[in-house]
């Protein structure tokens, strides 16, 4: 997606390893989120970065879930001890100015399975 | 908390026929609605948005949809589909801005 960066666009790790996603979005953008797509799901709020503000977590599913936002810019996804039913495509999304008056700029994501 | 139904996971059309992809949605405040499509191979894009005012509101590629609320939806209409509209969409509906919940998306798939 134009703006935003993904890295690895695809992941396989066996369960119980960890993993990190990487979300690489062009510099300006204030508001950054973090979404889940499973297979016949819609999309899953996980996290929700705005500005210097503290981090809006109330999605992640789980304390195997965190993530972080290193100056203001890239932000990594950490799922530790991966289980089978965290393989998934994750999204990452940024905005103007966070809110919904700023559309959401979608990356073209990372799957993970998890085997 | 609010979230959204798509009725429709798979429609199927010839192209140039006409087209409605369902949603409904639940909240107990007042929401702001989103379409997005997903072409395949892509992101996710912005098709339009209801935030206030006329309750149809116009979006990208000759898409529209209109805000119902007392039927708590926001169907999404296309007088003539093209094979270049085949894509993954997405309703979602947001009452704070900031945390915008996605239905599980219809798939559209237009035949020639």
């Amino acid at each position: 997606g134009a703006g935003v960066s993904q890295s690895p666009s695809n992941k396989v790790t066996e369960k119980g390893k960890d993993v990190e996603l990487r979300c690489d979005p062009i510099s300006g953008h204030t508001a950054l989120y973090w979404y889940r797509q499973s297979l016949g799901q819609g999309l899953e709020f996980l996290i929700y970065f705005q500005g210097n503000s503290a981090p809006d977590k109330s999605g992640l599913p789980s304390d195997r879930f965190s993530a972080e936002r290193t100056g203001g810019s890239v932000s990594t996804l950490t799922i530790q001890r991966t289980q089978q039913e965290d393989s998934a495509v994750y999204l990452c999304a940024i905005s103007d100015g966070g809110g919904f008056n700023s559309p959401l700029h979608f990356g073209n994501g990372t799957r993970l399975t998890v085997t | 908390a609010q979230s959204v139904t798509q009725l429709d996971s798979q429609v199927p059309v010839f192209e140039e026929a006409p087209v409605e992809l369902r949603c409904n949605y639940s909240s107990s405040v007042s929401v702001y609605l989103f379409w997005y499509v997903q072409y395949p191979n892509q992101g996710l894009q912005l098709l339009l948005k209801y935030l206030s005012g006329s309750t149809l509101v116009k979006g990208i590629n000759g898409f529209e949809a209109e805000f119902n609320k007392s039927q708590t939806s926001f169907h999404l209409r296309k007088p003539s589909v093209h094979i270049s509209d085949t894509a993954e969409y997405f309703c979602a509906v947001s009452d704070d801005g900031n945390d915008m919940r996605f239905g599980a998306g219809t798939r559209l798939t237009v035949k020639p």
